[in-house]
């Protein structure tokens, strides 16, 4: 197991248009989640999934986000109509369950919306 | 998740021994500490959690104070490759992490 990776590394797209991006968790863990970071900020939390459950969402996450884990394993984000303030590193991490040793982060996806 | 309180910038020479510190006086009981650095353009990175105990690995030294409510995180010799920021977290089982801020720590020749 190579870590928990995340496709594509860099997307860049015009206003208006639909985006996906793909995460492969650590193979054992149940829990995935879904960060966004913009810069200078922290990561901030958009929503996480325990097996195929999306059990919590952000306020951050409109209606224009949409995520999916089918069978419990990789992970879908989809952003739709995209806006120039969509542009941010989309981060996912996986954890086996709550508690230590913590969240195995991918390397990210940065969008950029032109 | 506890908020944590971190000063917004720190510099360390090379060599020397970074101390980090981190507020967190309202984390309950059963929280850990999760301390996590992340260098330019990548995701976060694991350092090192605690929970009552001071704690050590291959990375750095954690050390809690006994009324929980703030810690240090330690890198005993620092280098040029240490320069990023640095995240502590206060962990509450089942919820989902809260990123401050962080510290930006550079790491100078």
């Amino acid at each position: 197991d190579t870590g928990v990776s995340q496709n594509p590394r860099h997307k860049i797209t015009k206003r208006g248009q639909n985006v996906t991006f793909r995460c492969d968790p650590i193979s054992e863990h149940n829990r995935l989640y879904w960060y966004r970071q913009t810069l200078g900020q922290g990561p901030e939390f958009l929503t996480y999934f325990q097996n195929e459950a999306q059990l919590e969402k952000s306020r951050l996450l409109s209606d224009r986000f949409s995520a999916e884990r089918p069978k419990g394993s990789f992970s879908t984000l989809e952003i739709q109509r995209t806006e120039q303030g969509d542009s941010a590193m989309y981060l996912c991490a996986s954890s086996l369950n709550s508690g230590p040793p913590g969240y195995t982060f991918g390397s990210g996806t940065r969008l950029t919306v032109v | 998740d506890a908020k944590t309180t971190q000063p917004p910038s720190m510099d360390c020479a090379e060599g020397r021994a970074a101390n980090l510190p981190c507020n967190h006086s309202t984390i309950s009981g059963n929280e850990y500490v999760y301390w996590y650095r992340q260098i330019h353009s990548q995701g976060p990175q694991y350092i090192i959690h605690g929970l009552k105990n001071n704690e050590t690995n291959e990375m750095a030294s954690l050390i809690i104070t006994e009324d929980r409510k703030s810690s240090t995180l330690i890198l005993p010799h620092a280098t040029l490759r240490d320069t990023a920021v640095y995240y502590c977290i206060g962990d509450n089982y089942g919820q989902n992490f809260v990123f401050g801020p962080g510290t930006r720590l550079s790491v100078l020749p």
